[in-house]
C-alpha cells in the first residue's frame, strides 16, 4: 500500500493477556518507530529500527514491551501481561532517508484497550 | 535530554482569521529539526512543516508558516485563514541529528487543540 498501515484497529484484551500489533512501513523506509499515545495526551517514544542497526529501546517502559522488525519490512510490537495502564492508541510511523531531513509517516495506529 | 513544552491547551479560532501555536523547546543537540504534526479527531498524525535548526529561513508550507527563534528556543506555527477543517490537535515535536540519546526519535509536545468557528 501507500502508506503506514497497523493491526489490528483496534484490541481489547484482558489484564494478564499477552498481545501483538504488528505495522507494515512504507516500502522502501529503511526507519520504523513505535510510539504510545495515552488519551489526551502526546506521543511518548517506545523503540526505532534503522536498518540493521541494533535498535534503540530506550522508550520501552518495561520489560513486558518487546519489538522486533524483519529487515527493513514488518514490525510486531509486543505487550506480554498487559495491565491497565498500556490502555492507548499505539502509532507506528516509518521515514526514508537520503534528505536533510526525513519526516515520520504515521499509521493509523492500534488502539488498545486491557480490561 | 530534549524537552517540548506547548502550554496552551486549547484555543478557539474564527474561521479565516490568523493563529499562532506556541511551541518552546529544549536540547542539548547542537543540530536539530523541529516538526509540526497535525491530529484531527480521526486519530491520523498528518505532518505539516519542518524547521532546520541551522536553516536562514523560516520555513513555509502554503498556510503554515513556522516563526522560528532561536536564540528564544521558539518554534511557533502560525496557519493563515484558517479554515473549519483546521479542527484538530496539534502537535509541535523535536528529533536532533548529533547526539546519540537524541537521534531519530520524535520528542513530542502535549499538544494544542485548536477549534476553528464559523
Amino acid at each position: 500500500g501507500a502508506g503506514v498501515s497497523q493491526s489490528p484497529s483496534n484490541k481489547v484484551t484482558e489484564k494478564g493477556k499477552d498481545v501483538e500489533l504488528r505495522c507494515d512501513p512504507i516500502s522502501g523506509h529503511t526507519a520504523l518507530y513505535w510510539y504510545r499515545q495515552r488519551l489526551g495526551q502526546g506521543l511518548e517514544f517506545l523503540i526505532y529500527f534503522q536498518g540493521n542497526s541494533a535498535p534503540d529501546k530506550s522508550g520501552l517502559p518495561s520489560d513486558r514491551f518487546s519489538a522486533e522488525r524483519t529487515g527493513e519490512s514488518v514490525s510486531t510490537l509486543t505487550i506480554q501481561r498487559t495491565q491497565q495502564e498500556d490502555s492507548a492508541v499505539y502509532l507506528c510511523a516509518s521515514s526514508g532517508s537520503g534528505r536533510t531531513y526525513n519526516e515520520q509517516f504515521f499509521g493509523p495506529g492500534t488502539r488498545l484497550t486491557v480490561l | 535530554a530534549q524537552k517540548i513544552t506547548q502550554t496552551q491547551p486549547g484555543m478557539f479560532v474564527q474561521e479565516k482569521e490568523a493563529v499562532t501555536l506556541d511551541c518552546t523547546y529544549d536540547t542539548s543537540d547542537p543540530s536539530y529539526g523541529l516538526f509540526w504534526y497535525k491530529q484531527p479527531s480521526s486519530g491520523e498524525m498528518i505532518f505539516l512543516i519542518y524547521q532546520g535548526s541551522y536553516d536562514q529561513q523560516n520555513a513555509t508550507e502554503g498556510r503554515y508558516s513556522l516563526n522560528f527563534q532561536k536564540a528564544r528556543k521558539s518554534a511557533n506555527l502560525v496557519i493563515s485563514a484558517s479554515q473549519l477543517g483546521d479542527s484538530a490537535m496539534y502537535f509541535c515535536a523535536m528529533r536532533g541529528f548529533m547526539t546519540t540519546d537524541s537521534w531519530g526519535k520524535l520528542q513530542f509536545g502535549a499538544g494544542t487543540q485548536v477549534v476553528v468557528t464559523p
